[in-house]
């Protein structure tokens, strides 16, 4: 079964570009997090997709950041315009919404983005 | 959420018994307790993941207190690969937001 995955890998832009990752969660998975560390900080929760809802998206930290899963499978997360702050991992996770209490959450490999 | 607090780093030697502890004091009823690892340039991983007394599987063991205010991963015989950061999260059903606090950065040496 293949994991989570994202692209790209590595993104270097200027400031004030667009940017856009994609997140592909492990087929089946409803639950679709995004999360980023900024350099010499901690890895923190942006927003929360269940198939093509938002749940929950307060960890985003301004209206330059938009996350989208159209039709509930794969995610974009656009950052328009770039700024020297927004530099750092991107991480995508998914989860399968089973039902249970046993939840876990897959990461996938992270987008690293550089903003100069 | 309930925060976590754990060591910055350990060191210790391949083959050894590595005891990793987490204080969660604020942790609530519904909060259960999962670890994840992370290795340089990779995405954090699933490790184990208790809510109380003692969980084992194939990679470590979660020691979890009755009163739940902290737990213990325990990684027995370390080996370089093992080397990586490891997270304490605390966090209800879906853990919808996860918190991953600093980690404890775990170098295992030859």
């Amino acid at each position: 079964e293949a994991g989570v995955t994202q692209f790209p890998s590595h993104s270097v832009i200027e400031k004030g570009q667009t940017v856009t990752l994609r997140c592909d969660p492990i087929s089946g998975h409803d639950n679709l997090y995004w999360y980023r560390r900024v350099m010499g900080k901690e890895i923190k929760f942006l927003l929360h997709f269940v198939k093509e809802s938002k749940q929950d998206e307060s960890g985003m930290p301004n209206n330059r950041f938009l996350a989208e899963r159209t039709g509930g499978t794969y995610s974009t997360l656009k950052v328009q315009p770039a700024e020297l702050e927004d530099s750092g991992v991107y991480f995508c996770a998914s989860s399968q919404n089973s039902g249970t209490v046993q939840e876990t959450q897959y990461f996938g490999p992270g987008t690293r983005l550089l903003v100069l | 959420l309930a925060k976590t607090t754990q060591p910055i780093s350990m060191d210790s030697y391949e083959g050894q018994e590595v005891n990793i502890t987490c204080s969660h004091n604020n942790i609530a009823t519904n909060d259960y307790i999962t670890w994840y690892q992370q290795f340089p340039s990779q995405g954090p991983r699933f490790i184990i993941q208790g809510y109380k007394t003692k969980v084992t599987n194939e990679v470590a063991s979660l020691f979890i207190p009755a009163d739940r205010k902290s737990s213990t991963l325990s990684l027995p015989r370390v080996s370089l690969s093992d080397t990586a950061v490891y997270y304490c999260l605390v966090g209800v059903y879906n853990f919808n937001k996860f918190y991953f606090g600093s980690g404890t950065k775990l170098n295992v040496k030859p």
